[in-house]
């Protein structure tokens, strides 16, 4: 049984740190990897997705990496802005499943 | 344009009453996704959908009943509600899983619908 875990659960850093979350998950069969946000009653936005053929993904200041192997991922985020405040998701998927298995999240505080 | 929406965004109603979620992407997507979001803000899959096709049914309720009238909607239809059920819940789609595979596949999800029942 797939099982995805996110450290640390909460996260409070000044503005202007370069900061890293990360997702481990226990089968390292999978086929993507998403990474999302949360806002505080808000829906999940999508941030980056690795698909299983991939190593990192980059979108502006977001970078994110997937070892399979290991079943971990890793967001890093750099130089944090207050606007990063969120819960941040990952989620994977595993064959044959059709559905996406979701971590723990990680609710990040930038402060300015 | 919003990709997934949902209807209402919020949701209050008594004990023992019956209500319906309603799900819309305009993606172009064929799979489509319930979730729900408990207090503790764990997400957990309850139905998945695939060209209006039943894929999953992750142990819920028979209370609860999905619909997919066409590819671009998925409803939720809760009968009987209970304290229990108050939560957020989340439709989302993505591109087909061919044969149980999810390749290259992104999850859009909707804003989510608070229900609370009194």
């Amino acid at each position: 049984k797939q099982e995805v875990t996110q450290i640390p659960a909460a996260l409070s850093v000044p503005e202007g740190e370069n900061l890293v979350l990360n997702c481990s998950f226990t089968d390292s069969a999978i086929y993507n990897l998403q990474w999302f946000r949360q806002d505080p009653g808000k829906g999940l936005t999508s941030l980056l997705l690795i698909q299983s053929s991939q190593r990192e993904q980059t979108s502006g200041r977001l970078n994110a990496s997937l070892d399979k192997s290991s079943g971990r991922s890793t967001l890093y985020i750099a130089a944090s802005q207050p606007g990063d405040s969120a819960t941040y998701l990952c989620a994977v998927t595993v064959r044959g499943t059709y559905k996406y298995i979701f971590g723990t999240g990680t609710r990040l505080k930038v402060l300015a | 344009d919003t990709a997934v929406s949902q209807t209402p965004k919020y949701l209050v109603t008594q004990m023992g009453n019956d209500k319906s979620i309603k799900c819309e992407q305009n993606l172009g997507h064929d799979t489509m996704y319930w979730y729900k979001q408990d207090s503790k803000k764990f997400l957990k899959i309850m139905f998945s959908y695939n060209n209006k096709e039943l894929i999953i049914n992750e142990t819920v309720p028979n209370r609860f009943s999905p619909k997919s009238p066409d590819k671009a909607h998925l409803n939720l239809h809760i009968n009987s509600l209970e304290l229990g059920d108050s939560a957020v819940y989340f439709c989302a789609s993505s591109h087909p899983w061919r044969g149980g595979d999810a390749m290259n596949t992104e999850a859009f999800f909707g804003q989510g619908t608070r229900l609370t029942v009194v």
